[in-house]
Formats: C-alpha cells, sequence, structure tokens
C-alpha cells in the first residue's frame, strides 16, 4: 500500500531564510509518481511539481527547488529566501502508475514571518 | 474564468436538510473527484468520476451522493449529515483518470453542519 509522511507538522521561519520540507514515501510499485501541492489560506491547493520514479535529477524553479532520492524514498522541497506570501500549507502526494488515486501527505504548515 | 470553481465557498446546514454543492471544470478535463479535508486529517478521497461513470466510491456514506451530469459538472448531494461532516471539501479534475495526470484543485466549500 501507498503510504506518504510527512513529519514536519509546523515549520515557521523568518523571512529570507531557506527552509526544506520533508517527504517519504512508501510504494511496492515500480513505476510511480509524487507531486507538491501548496494550500495557501484560501484553501484552493496549487500544483507545483510532478516527478516520476524514473527522473532522479533534482528540479529547480525559482527559489523552489526539489530533490528525489529513491535510495531514501524521500522527495523533499526547498524554498530559498523565504517570503511572507509562502507561508501555506505543503503536500506531498504519490500516486502509482495504475490510477490516479493520489494519496496526500498529512501536510506541513509553513509560517514566514517578517 | 479560473480553472476549478466550487460553490457556495461556505454552507452552513442543519443535520435535517438537503443541500448541493456544485463543482465546474473549465479545462476540457475527463475525470473529476472530490475530496474532504478535516481538521488534522489527510485529505480524504470520496469520489471518483471518469468520463461521467463513477469509478471509485472510497467507503463513503449514503448521506453523501454524487452527481457527474457532463464531463465539466460534479456536484455532491447532501442529506441529514453529522457535526462530524464539517469539513472542507475540494473538487477537483484531471486530464483523465488512470494516468496519473496531476490535479488541478478548485477552492472547496467550508461546510458546517450544526
Amino acid at each position: 500500500a501507498q503510504k506518504v509522511t510527512q513529519a514536519q507538522t509546523e515549520i515557521s521561519v523568518v523571512e529570507k531564510e531557506d527552509v526544506t520540507l520533508d517527504c517519504v514515501y512508501e510504494t511496492r510499485d515500480t513505476t510511480y509518481y509524487l507531486f507538491w501541492y501548496k494550500q495557501p489560506p484560501s484553501g484552493e491547493l496549487v500544483f507545483l511539481i510532478r516527478r516520476n520514479s524514473f527522473d532522479e535529477q533534482n528540479e529547480i524553479s525559482g527559489r523552489y527547488s526539489w530533490n528525489f532520492q529513491k535510495s531514501t524514498s524521500s522527495f523533499n522541497f526547498t524554498i530559498t529566501a523565504s517570503q511572507v506570501v509562502d507561508s501555506a500549507v505543503y503536500f506531498c502526494a504519490l500516486s502509482e502508475a495504475e490510477n490516479n488515486d493520489m494519496r496526500f501527505g498529512a501536510g506541513t504548515r509553513l509560517t514566514v514571518k517578517p | 474564468e479560473t480553472g476549478v470553481t466550487q460553490t457556495p465557498r461556505h454552507l452552513v446546514m442543519g443535520m435535517t436538510n438537503k443541500k448541493s454543492l456544485k463543482c465546474e471544470q473549465h479545462l476540457g478535463h475527463n475525470a473529476m473527484y472530490w475530496y474532504k479535508q478535516s481538521a488534522k486529517k489527510p485529505l480524504e478521497l470520496m469520489f471518483v468520476y471518469s468520463l461521467e461513470e463513477r469509478v471509485e466510491n472510497n467507503s463513503v456514506p449514503s448521506r453523501f451522493s454524487p452527481e457527474c451530469p457532463n464531463s465539466s459538472h460534479l456536484f455532491l448531494h447532501l442529506h441529514t449529515l453529522q457535526p462530524e461532516d464539517s469539513a472542507l471539501y475540494l473538487c477537483a479534475s484531471s486530464q483523465d483518470h488512470g494516468n496519473p495526470y496531476e490535479q488541478y484543485f478548485g477552492p472547496g466549500t467550508r461546510l458546517t453542519v450544526t
């Protein structure tokens, strides 16, 4: 069965600090997909990234970067030079190749203080 | 027009009421989903529709009744709810079900059952 663990329930940083959100997953499938979503106070989950299990290349998008490590079953998310607007709940999710049922982690609430 | 819209945004209902939540997607997607997000719980997938056919019902009580009249619209009919049904109900869509495309979420309906 698939499972996603986000051990950090809440993180608080001061603006301009770097912050890493951890995500550890479990799956028996060799083909799977990992996702990160952002949920700001407005409630809507915003898609950030999708990564398939065969692509371990790290990705950078502006201040966001993702580190996918199959050896440790982790898909961590780093925000560089955090800003107040980054304050949100961030969800990591996993789906296996055969269906589109995403299993979400419990989320990490990030607060960035000015 | 934003990708996925949901109405109403907030709903307060008594346990004997009947109400409906509406979701509309403007993305030309073939799959639509209902999720429940309760405090301190991971997102729970409730229903999945693919090409207007229900493909999944994750042990959801019968007081929740989904309807998908076409690929752009999804409803969740509510009747005789319980206070523990109070939650944020999120609708999502994806290009297809059966391939792990990313899902796009609406802003949610915040439901309070009194």
